[in-house]
């Protein structure tokens, strides 16, 4: 069945840079585009940015513009996202949910279980 | 960029029938997806395409789409619906994906 499986929770201290894992399993992992979205406390699901798992091309929210690295090792079905220069309003959860990159506007079809990141000082 | 609106809460007796709302510019010309998310889980699809339902979840669930409004529905309704649903769509101008506001339902 399909699994994707995130990294455990992080502090992180303003300025600072925090990375996220997420590991598949049970699907062809290029076949698909891993998204990031997060959600932070008592708000809505914000998407973030994307990367496709056929070419690796990546795109990102202009608000994550400068601040957001996504990546994909195919060799260990895992995507990782680094967010840099860490605020307190990036406390979230932060969740990687997949699309079928060949279908026309899709849905995001399974999710991860989140990971939160907490920004203190 | 594009503007998905719900309201932000709704309230429902058990048995009664809750439609949720999402209005867009243009909603009509896109295609629809809806998610609930229950406190401390990830969202799961519960309506795609509109009106199309994963094979897990029951039938209760339905998506339509008229004029500038997306609507879920959910008939029955029971105490273990309740939680937080997001429409979805993609924004033609950018190709990247947008959620609404989400709607907490809340079962009297």
């Amino acid at each position: 069945q399909v699994q994707l499986v995130q990294s455990g929770a992080e502090v992180k201290k303003p300025g600072a840079s925090v990375k996220v894992s997420c590991r598949a399993s049970g699907y062809t992992f290029t076949a698909y585009s891993m998204h990031w979205v997060r959600q932070a406390p008592g708000k809505s699901l914000e998407w973030m940015a994307s990367i496709n798992g056929g070419n690796h091309y990546t795109e990102r929210a202009q608000s994550f513009q400068d601040r957001v690295t996504i990546m994909m090792d195919t060799s260990a079905n895992t995507a990782q996202m680094e967010l840099s220069d860490l605020r307190s309003e990036d406390t979230a959860v932060y969740y990687c949910a997949r699309v079928n990159r060949n279908d026309d506007a899709p849905q995001f079809d399974y999710w991860g279980q989140g990971t939160l990141v907490t920004v203190s000082s | 960029s594009y503007v998905l609106t719900q309201p932000p809460s709704l309230s429902v007796a058990p048995g009664q029938t809750a439609r949720i709302s999402c209005g867009g510019d243009n909603i009509g010309s896109k295609s629809v997806h809806w998610y609930q998310q229950k406190p401390g889980q990830a969202p799961v699809v519960v309506i795609y395409y509109d009106s199309h339902r994963p094979s897990h979840i029951p039938e209760r669930f339905s998506g339509s789409k008229s004029g500038n409004t997306a609507t879920l529905i959910i008939t029955g309704v029971e105490a273990g619906d309740e939680a937080g649903f997001y429409c979805q769509v993609w924004d033609t101008l950018t190709a990247h994906p947008v959620f609404g506001g989400g709607t907490k339902l809340t079962v009297l």
